[in-house]
């Protein structure tokens, strides 16, 4: 079943600023990753990270995990006409090797 | 690296037609495959999870009589959609993880159109 919630569902933001997505999980989880989908195409995988990391970076890319709050956040700055895609955070829980996807984000970033 | 191939992209066909789906890790072995179904502006739904030699695991609700999974090798996943009518249509993605733990890498999906 799906567990994640993302928000905001769709975003639109002028090229150059900062895109913000969020994501929040009911389970404990063993790590979270998130994933990137071009219409119509497959996931590309963005950046995972582990239950005992509060924070991981990847070129314009920032994710936090707060398990307190079961929640996570995808920061992508300085944003690029390219980056225009849908945008999942997943889970894998402890003993259990499958994925559980969010609800995504529609990020739509204008020229 | 890490390419996942999945084959075809796009598939019309009448129903009661069966169609084969292939995934295929180009550059690495992968002794777990995913197979997930997709509606228009939804997100992933898990239908089943390949071991390769052995029975996939079928998610709750989804029929295994109805979508045959064969993971013969370490680098190819099939899925069978049997019978296929105008409710199977939808877009059906795989996935390839090399082990627990590891990331899970795409095929960039197939769509499936049943009339």
């Amino acid at each position: 079943s799906q567990q994640g919630e993302e928000d905001p569902q769709a975003l639109s933001i002028q090229e150059g600023e900062n895109a913000t997505m969020n994501c929040s999980y009911k389970t404990s989880i063993n790590n979270l990753q998130w994933y990137r989908q071009n219409s119509g195409r497959g996931l590309v995988h963005l950046i995972l990270i582990r239950s005992n990391e509060r924070e991981k970076h990847s070129g314009r890319l920032r994710v936090t995990l707060d398990t307190s709050k079961k929640s996570s956040s995808l920061l992508i700055t300085a944003s690029r006409a390219a980056d225009t895609a849908s945008y999942f955070c997943a889970t894998v829980d402890f003993g259990n090797e499958k994925l559980t996807f969010g609800t995504g984000t529609r990020l739509t970033i204008i020229p | 690296g890490a390419v996942v191939s999945q084959h075809p992209s796009w598939v019309i066909c009448k129903s009661g037609t069966s169609v084969k789906i292939e995934c295929r890790s180009l550059d690495f072995q992968a002794t777990t495959m995913f197979w997930y179904r997709q509606f228009p502006k939804q997100s992933l739904m898990l239908m089943a999870t390949s071991n390769e030699g052995s029975k996939a695991t079928y998610e709750q609700g989804v029929e295994k009589d109805k979508f045959l999974i064969n993971h013969a090798s370490l680098t190819l996943s099939t899925l069978t959609v049997t019978s296929a009518h105008p409710e199977d249509s939808s877009f059906y993605i795989c996935s390839a993880r090399v082990d627990k733990g590891q990331p899970q890498h795409f095929g960039d999906g197939t769509r499936l159109s049943i009339l």
